[in-house]
């Protein structure tokens, strides 16, 4: 069965500071991952994605995030963040073989920006 | 990508009621799902919401309690039954599509039972 891990549930950070948020995932076959975002009293939205092709993903609002097969890895990062980019960061996981199916969650890390 | 909407927004209820919420979306989509949120916690799959036929329910969720409707490709009822504080939750639907390889989430609704 497939499971994911954010090791970290709460990362405080100052504003114009890098991070880093880790996910790592177990699975028995091919998978697609994703990062999704939560702003405080929002739904989820979709942050980034990998499916194929180049192991490193890009948002349009700077995060990045890099496949690392050997290490079943897809860690999001960001060299500066804003104090808008306070929110839950959740990483998933689904099976490539079944595009579109139900998606595997972690726990979620909570990304604290101050001034 | 597919804008799906969610009804109600939120509600509180009282114990041993039950509340249907309503998931549309904008354009037909083979896989529906919904998801809990427990307070301060991850999402959970509840059930697949299949089209035609009964949903399929993932372990520890039961149908008498969660009785789903798909009556076609755009509509999706889940109803919470027989409710309890431990119910309080998010409730989100999602959609799937084979050919965007992606799923995308409503609002959710957010329920408090009293």
């Amino acid at each position: 069965a497939q499971s994911v891990t954010q090791l970290d549930s709460q990362v405080p950070v100052f504003e114009e500071a890098p991070v880093e948020l880790r996910c790592n995932y177990s699975s028995s076959v091919s998978v697609y991952l994703f990062w999704y975002v939560q702003y405080p009293n929002q739904g989820l939205q979709l942050l980034l994605k990998y499916l194929s092709g180049s192991t490193l993903v890009e948002s349009i609002n700077g995060f990045e995030a890099e496949f690392n097969k050997s290490q079943t890895s897809f860690h999001l990062r960001k060299p500066s963040v804003h104090i808008s980019d306070t929110a839950e960061y959740f990483c998933a996981v689904s099976d490539q073989d079944q595009a579109g199916t139900a998606l595997i969650f972690g726990k979620g890390t909570t990304l604290s920006v101050s001034s | 990508s597919a804008v799906i909407s969610q009804k109600p927004s939120r509600d509180i209820c009282q114990r041993g009621t039950s509340l249907t919420i309503q998931c549309q979306v904008d354009s037909q989509v083979t896989m529906m799902f919904w998801y809990r949120q427990q307070p301060g916690q991850s999402l959970t799959l509840i059930a697949t919401a299949n089209q035609g036929s009964e949903a399929t329910y993932e372990s520890g969720f039961v149908i008498d309690k969660f009785p789903i409707s798909r009556p076609n490709l755009t509509f999706s009822t889940l109803t919470v039954s027989n409710m309890s504080p431990e119910d309080s939750s998010i409730y989100l639907c999602s959609v799937g599509d084979r050919r965007a390889d992606t799923q995308y989430f409503g609002p959710g609704t957010r329920l408090t039972v009293l």
